[in-house]
């Protein structure tokens, strides 16, 4: 069975850094692109990155250049999303989500994580 | 970046509606269009890729259509397990995987 794992929810103050985690199994997690999507509250869908794990190829949407860092780890099939200097605009839900390559959309999806930044 | 133009941002219909979703790209994207559905709480769902292709498992009443710039979202019958709200991807390259602004689908 094909599952994307996340981490747990977070609650930040403004100028922290948090990693939001994403697991994968039941599939080949080298042979797939992870992405990562924003929510804010009450919102629609943002693209902010993708990374292919079998090279660590990343591309970030322009309007995340510079906010955020997508990494993974093939030995734990995990993908990573780092924000840093969080902001209370961060706040959102951030999914994961895999897609085979350049002819298909993502299929699959993590749960999410909710991020709140909060003083 | 390719821009994507979803309307209506809010539908309301009742069950047994036919009802159609609209999405404009600002560029060609040729097929390389996908439809989401997105319940509250939960992580959005792909109906539809290649702007026509039914994903596994979706109701045969969902159906996509177009290519280019402008596409189609149908759902030939609403049903109660329909009432949600739906998105619009392009995904025509990496540079960007654009979303439209959804499209909320409202108990008339």
């Amino acid at each position: 069975e094909v599952q994307l794992v996340q981490s747990g929810p977070e609650v930040k103050k403004p100028g922290q850094s948090l990693n939001i985690s994403c697991k994968g199994s039941g599939y080949g997690f080298s042979n797939y692109w992870i992405g990562w999507v924003r929510q804010m509250p009450g919102r629609g869908l943002e693209w902010v990155g993708i990374i292919y794990p079998g090279d660590s190829d990343t591309r970030y949407s322009p309007s995340f250049q510079g906010q955020v860092t997508i990494s993974t780890d093939r030995s734990i099939s995990t993908a990573y999303l780092q924000l840093s200097s969080l902001k209370a605009s961060d706040t959102a839900i951030y999914y994961c989500a895999r897609r085979i390559s350049g002819y298909f959309p993502f299929d699959f999806w993590g749960q999410g994580t909710l991020v709140t930044v909060s003083s | 970046d390719i821009q994507m133009t979803q309307s209506p941002s809010t539908l309301s219909a009742s069950v047994g509606d036919r009802v159609t979703i609209t999405c404009r790209a600002s560029q060609s994207i040729s097929n390389l269009l996908a439809w989401y559905q997105q319940k509250p709480g939960k992580a959005p769902k792909v109906l539809i890729y290649q702007a026509s292709t039914l994903e596994g498992g979706v109701p045969s009443r969902f159906s996509g259509s177009g290519s280019g710039t402008e596409f189609t979202l149908t759902i030939s019958s609403l049903q109660p397990d329909d009432f949600a709200t739906y998105y619009c991807q392009q995904y025509d390259g990496f540079s960007g995987l654009t979303f439209g602004g959804g499209t909320k689908v409202e108990i008339k």
